[in-house]
């Protein structure tokens, strides 16, 4: 069966800042790797996505995500973290159902 | 274009009692999906509908029955509900069920069950 899996249900790192989520998935064959944001008491929202092709994926916000298929991750970074990116992210990876990680809550400290 | 709504966004219910949470899309999607969120379990998939007219069981689909009643809406409903229900419920949809395609989610309705 599919998991994801993220490593740190919390993670916390000052404003401008590397920011650094980590994602690892269990797969036999490439997979669709998804991140999501939750902005508080909102719904999900595709942050970025990886299908086929190039590894490094960017996505909205200044996010970007590297798909390491010997590593079997995925892991979300952002160069300098600010304060609107105070959110919780969730990997997600789908074969034939979109299967989520945990969530890791982000906060950003001033 | 409203996107995925849900309704209501609140509802306290009593043990036992039932109640529908409404789901509808105007994206012209094949597929929806209901969720719920728990602290520290991420999103687990409770029912499907890959298209209109079939619906089948996610992760989690004990205690749930879900209608799809058209191509735009998908109900979820609870029977007789149970504290363990207490949770936050998205629905989502999407152009397909499988491959590559992003699901786009509700707002969310959070249920306490007393």
């Amino acid at each position: 069966a599919q998991s994801v899996t993220q490593l740190g249900s919390h993670v916390s790192v000052s404003e401008g800042a590397l920011v650094l989520l980590r994602c690892n998935y269990s797969s036999s064959v490439p997979p669709y790797l998804f991140w999501y944001v939750q902005y508080p008491n909102q719904g999900l929202q595709l942050l970025l996505k990886y299908t086929t092709g190039a590894t490094l994926v960017k996505g909205i916000n200044g996010f970007e995500a590297e798909f390491k298929k010997s590593e079997t991750s995925f892991h979300l970074t952002k160069p300098s973290a600010h304060m609107s990116d105070a959110a919780e992210y969730f990997c997600a990876v789908i074969y034939q159902k979109l299967v989520f990680g945990q969530g890791t809550r982000l906060t950003i400290n001033p | 274009n409203a996107g995925v709504t849900q309704t209501p966004k609140f509802q306290v219910l009593k043990t036992g009692q039932s109640m529908t949470l409404q789901c509808a899309q105007d994206m012209n999607h094949n597929s929806m999906y209901w969720y719920r969120q728990d602290p520290g379990m991420g999103l687990r998939l409770i029912y499907y509908s890959a298209s209109e007219g079939t619906t089948d069981k996610g992760e989690v689909p004990n205690g749930y029955n879900v209608s799809r009643l058209n191509k735009r809406e998908f109900s979820l409903r609870l029977e007789s509900a149970a504290p363990s229900q207490t949770s936050v419920y998205f629905c989502a949809s999407s152009e397909t069920w499988a491959g590559n395609y992003e699901q786009y989610f509700g707002p969310g309705t959070r249920l306490t069950v007393t």
